[in-house]
């Protein structure tokens, strides 16, 4: 099975700055990672696929980038309602799909 | 718009057996693959497996393999989770969510709630 390793477990940022999370796969995944956004109390909600490609309706100061192991989702100026849980996911061999353990982005 | 619409929480005691659903609407029901996420509360979020409404066709991840099944029924646009003896250990969220061509999770249910306490 692949893992997903996050960091930071928790992530403090004051509202405006940029906010970098990453994810490194125990195994190349290609470019087959997304990421999601966790609000409390909400279902998860895609931010980005295929490890750079915005779902829909998702804000321009969301992106994200890398390759084979290493994936990075960077928020350029953070808002109120970005203080969420983020996960990262691999979906490089199906049916197997694996999540990262989360990101806590908390205001500082 | 498509939705997935998930049945309520529930309240079980450890042994019993239960059965949850997630109904889609919008779009070609049989045209995609479902996946079941747990998220026990507090944690982080879980892949079970995935079902094809077509045929039934099931992949369970090896956690879940014989502790959950799976089913569907395409003339409802329904899709099933079930237990046939639940554990204090199955407590969590559980949602449905539609997988994409690309192999990625984009609509979600909004999860039900299912807790295992005597």
């Amino acid at each position: 099975e692949i893992v997903m390793t996050q960091s930071p477990a928790t992530l403090s940022v004051s509202p405006g700055e940029r906010a970098t999370l990453s994810c490194r796969a125990s195994q190349s995944v290609s470019n087959y990672v997304a990421w999601y956004q966790q609000r409390r109390g909400q279902a998860p909600r895609v931010l980005i696929y295929n490890t750079s490609t915005r779902a829909t309706g998702v804000p321009a100061r969301f992106s994200g980038s890398g390759s084979g192991t290493e994936f990075t989702l960077t928020i350029s100026s953070l808002q109120s309602e970005d203080f969420a849980v983020y996960y990262c996911q691999q979906y490089s061999n199906w049916p197997s799909r694996t999540f990262g353990q989360g990101t806590r982005l908390d205001i500082k | 718009e498509v939705q997935l619409v998930q049945s309520g929480a529930q309240l079980k005691k450890p042994g019993e057996s239960l059965k949850i659903s997630c109904k889609a609407y919008g779009y070609s029901f049989i045209g995609y693959w479902i996946a079941w996420v747990r998220q026990v509360p507090g944690s982080g979020l879980e892949y079970m497996g995935v079902i094809h409404p077509t045929d039934s066709d099931t992949k369970y991840t090896p956690s879940f393999q014989g502790q959950v099944t799976f089913s569907a029924d395409k003339s409802i646009t329904t899709v099933y989770l079930q237990w046939t003896s639940l554990k204090a250990s199955d407590t969590a969220i559980y949602f449905c969510v539609r997988v994409e061509d690309y192999g990625h999770f984009q609509f979600w249910g909004p999860g039900t709630l299912v807790t295992v306490s005597s």
